[in-house]
């Protein structure tokens, strides 16, 4: 069983459409994140939370919202979809009740999305 | 902006050959870390390097640290197919809040 997973694995939109990820983890872990990789870009942060009360913004977070609806589930929105959004999206997470590896993440499967 | 950057971008080898992929970063660190993705997959954490640390191993990886160049390498010794993948490292910045920024990356292409 997948510890996170990321629904849905791939999605085709229009541009100015709303669009939400969604991000469950069963492995107990308060942090989440979530990031966009471009091809020849790496990964790059839009938001992160370390509790369910805490959320902050990343480095690339205009014309993306997130909500953390529950320690388990952390969800990424597009109000209006535009192309320069088409991406992978990851969510990650880390445990921060180990301190020797707080910064080790782990990662969904990705979203795929093409805004069109 | 990214604080690490892997060199070379991409590296193609014979299986059973070493292959090496370096990453420089340009402020000081608690840690660093190397990841692999499977094409179009989630990444996976393959080892982290504490500053104070300077060279750990697992299986057939070795990581090397060099704080005062400000660089680590990743060596895959004898090499598989299924080696192929993207490698990252990701840096904790000091004084930053624990979570890494990642480099573009080293396609690592292993021909069989």
């Amino acid at each position: 069983d997948a510890d996170v997973t990321q629904t849905p694995r791939n999605r085709i939109t229009k541009t100015g459409k709303r669009i939400m990820l969604e991000c469950s983890q069963t492995k107990g872990h308060d942090r989440m994140y979530w990031y966009r990789q471009d091809p020849g870009l790496g990964l790059r942060l839009i938001y992160y939370s370390f509790d369910v009360k805490d959320i902050n913004k990343g480095e690339i977070s205009d014309g993306y919202s997130v909500s953390r609806q529950a320690q388990a589930k952390f969800s990424l929105s597009l109000e209006s979809a535009i192309p320069n959004q088409t991406a992978l999206y990851f969510c990650a997470t880390s445990d921060n009740a180990v301190p020797s590896r707080v910064n080790e993440q782990f990662f969904g499967p990705g979203t795929r999305l093409t805004v069109l | 902006s990214q604080q690490g950057e892997e060199d070379p971008q991409a590296l193609s080898i014979q299986e059973g050959e070493n292959a090496t992929m370096n990453c420089s970063y340009k402020t000081s660190i608690n840690n660093l870390q190397w990841y692999r993705q499977n094409s179009g997959r989630g990444l996976v954490h393959l080892i982290l390097i504490r500053s104070n640390e300077r060279e750990k191993h697992s299986g057939r990886l070795r990581v090397t640290l060099d704080t005062s160049k400000k660089s680590s390498s990743l060596l895959i010794t004898a090499s598989r197919a299924a080696d192929t993948a993207s490698y990252f490292c990701a840096t904790d910045a000091t004084g930053g809040s624990y979570i890494p920024t990642f480099g573009r990356g080293t396609s690592l292409i292993v021909h069989p």
